[in-house]
C-alpha cells in the first residue's frame, strides 16, 4: 500500500518561474490537503480539496497560487511567478473522509527553493 | 492567533528518561492530535484524542487533554535515541466557518544515547 506520494521532492526555481507540485493521495482517499512549512515553523494550512472540488482555500495566497484535484490524476499545487518568500516545504496530506474523522496521512513533502 | 503552542520549544534528555511535551490552545476543539516529524521528512500521526476524552495511551505514549484549561500533554516513557524528532500538536476546530487542522510550531526532542 503506497502512502501519499509527492513529487518532485526537491525543486529549484528562479524568481519569476512557475513551480508545479504534485500529490497522489493514498489509495481510497478522496480528500487532499496542502500545507506549507517554513524552516523551524509549524505547518500552515493552505487548501483542502476533494475530487474536482475546492472545499476550502482560505489559507491560499490570493495571487499566484492555485490548486486542483482533477477526476483523474494527482492533485497539483501551482505557484506562478515564484518569489524568494515562496521557498518552503510543501506537504500534501490525504484522508478517506473529511475533517473530524481522524488522522491525516502526509507525504514526504516537496522542498521548493527559489533563487 | 497561534493555535497549538508547544512547550517547551526544545528538550534534550538521556535515553531511558521520560519526555513530556505540553500544548496549549485558545478556542474550542473537536479533537487534538499529535504528530512526529523526523528531520527532512513528512509528518507521522501518533495519537488522536477527542474533546470528550481525558486520557489516551498508545504503546509508550500517553496523551492527556484538559478542555477546561485548553491544554494537552504528550508523555513519551522510556525514551530512545530513535525518538529524536520534532513533535507537533494539531487542533481540529472550526475557523472562519470551516473545519481545519491547525498545527503548532512544534517542539524538538533530542534523546541522547
Amino acid at each position: 500500500n503506497a502512502g501519499v506520494m509527492q513529487n518532485p521532492r526537491h525543486l529549484v526555481r528562479r524568481r519569476g518561474q512557475e513551480a508545479r507540485l504534485r500529490c497522489s493521495p493514498m489509495k481510497g482517499h478522496s480528500h487532499v490537503y496542502w500545507y506549507r512549512q517554513l524552516p523551524e515553523e509549524g505547518l500552515k494550512f493552505m487548501v483542502y480539496l476533494q475530487k474536482e472540488n475546492i472545499i476550502d482555500e482560505s489559507g491560499m495566497p490570493k495571487e499566484r497560487f492555485s490548486a486542483e484535484f482533477p477526476k483523474e490524476g494527482p492533485s497539483i499545487l501551482r505557484i506562478q511567478q515564484v518569489v524568494r518568500g515562496d521557498s518552503a516545504a510543501y506537504f500534501c496530506a490525504s484522508s478517506p473522509q473529511g475533517w473530524n474523522t481522524g488522522e491525516l496521512f502526509f507525504g514526504e513533502g516537496s522542498r521548493l527553493t527559489v533563487l | 492567533s497561534q493555535q497549538g503552542e508547544e512547550d517547551p520549544q526544545a528538550l534534550s534528555i538521556q535515553e531511558g528518561e521520560n519526555a513530556t511535551m505540553n500544548c496549549s490552545y485558545k478556542t474550542s476543539i473537536n479533537n487534538l492530535q499529535w504528530y512526529r516529524q523526523n528531520s527532512g521528512r513528512g509528518l507521522v500521526h501518533l495519537i488522536l484524542i477527542r474533546s470528550n476524552e481525558r486520557e489516551k495511551h498508545s504503546g509508550r505514549l500517553r496523551v492527556t487533554l484538559d478542555t477546561s484549561k485548553k491544554s494537552s500533554s504528550l508523555l513519551i516513557t522510556a525514551s530512545r535515541a530513535a525518538d529524536t524528532a520534532s513533535y507537533f500538536c494539531a487542533t481540529e476546530r472550526t475557523q472562519g466557518g470551516s473545519e481545519k487542522l491547525v498545527f503548532g510550531k512544534g517542539m524538538k526532542l533530542t534523546v541522547n544515547p
